[in-house]
């Protein structure tokens, strides 16, 4: 079974700190994607990563970047967090055309 | 890029009774439709996909239909049961599995 675990369920950080959320699959997939989830808004991907390395910009990659520097691992970084960035933070990853797996979210509050 | 839309937001059924959910997409290139139902606390998960070369797909008491021509797609669910109750979410997707559009998602509540 695929897992995708991310690092924390819960996380408070103050506004213009810089904040790391980790994502890691044990299943060798290729692409990886983070979304964040909103109220009313459904998912809305910021970025998501082909390869090693390899990034793409989503739909809302404002204020955000990212990391692969090892095809497991996909690191969302918020540069300077601001309180519009309180949301719920979801990881998910897959191979080729295969569906999408998700990690059990993060939820960040930037106070 | 693609734009799903999902309706209705809200949606109460009888125990037993069926539901519909449906979904809107804009671009005509699409050709993979998930989806997945979320509930409380938990993560999405995937429930059924369809690809664009056919038409109705069924695993049990659930079933999703596509209409190219119309560009839609829905989810039907027969014989509801309290455990259905989720929030659904269906989406879109012109590169395989590599890039998903989201609806804003379903709220499904059955009633006991």
């Amino acid at each position: 079974d695929v897992k995708v675990t991310q690092s924390s369920r819960y996380l408070v950080k103050r506004t213009g700190e810089k904040v790391f959320l980790e994502c890691v699959q044990d299943m060798d997939h290729e692409n990886m994607f983070w979304y964040r989830q909103d109220p009313g808004l459904g998912l809305r991907l910021i970025y998501f990563s082909y390869d090693v390395k390899m990034k793409e910009k989503g739909d809302i990659p404002e204020g955000y970047s990212v990391s692969r520097e090892k095809k497991e691992r996909f690191s969302l970084i918020l540069e300077s967090a601001s309180t519009n960035q309180t949301s719920m933070y979801l990881c998910a990853s897959s191979q080729g055309t295969q569906p999408q797996h998700f990690g059990d979210g993060t939820r960040l509050s930037i106070l | 890029g693609e734009n799903v839309e999902q309706h209705p937001s809200t949606l109460s059924v009888q125990e037993g009774d069926s539901a519909v959910i449906k979904c809107t997409y804009s671009d005509s290139a699409s050709n993979y439709f998930p989806w997945y139902k979320q509930e409380l606390g938990k993560r999405p998960q995937l429930i059924i996909d369809i690809r664009s070369n056919v038409g109705e797909k069924k695993d049990q008491r659930i079933a999703v239909t596509l209409n190219k021509t119309a560009k839609h797609f829905s989810l039907h669910i027969t014989e509801t049961q309290p455990e259905d109750s989720a929030v659904y979410f269906c989406a879109a997707s012109s590169q395989g599995n590599n890039r998903l559009a989201f609806g804003k998602g379903n709220q499904v509540v059955v009633i006991p």
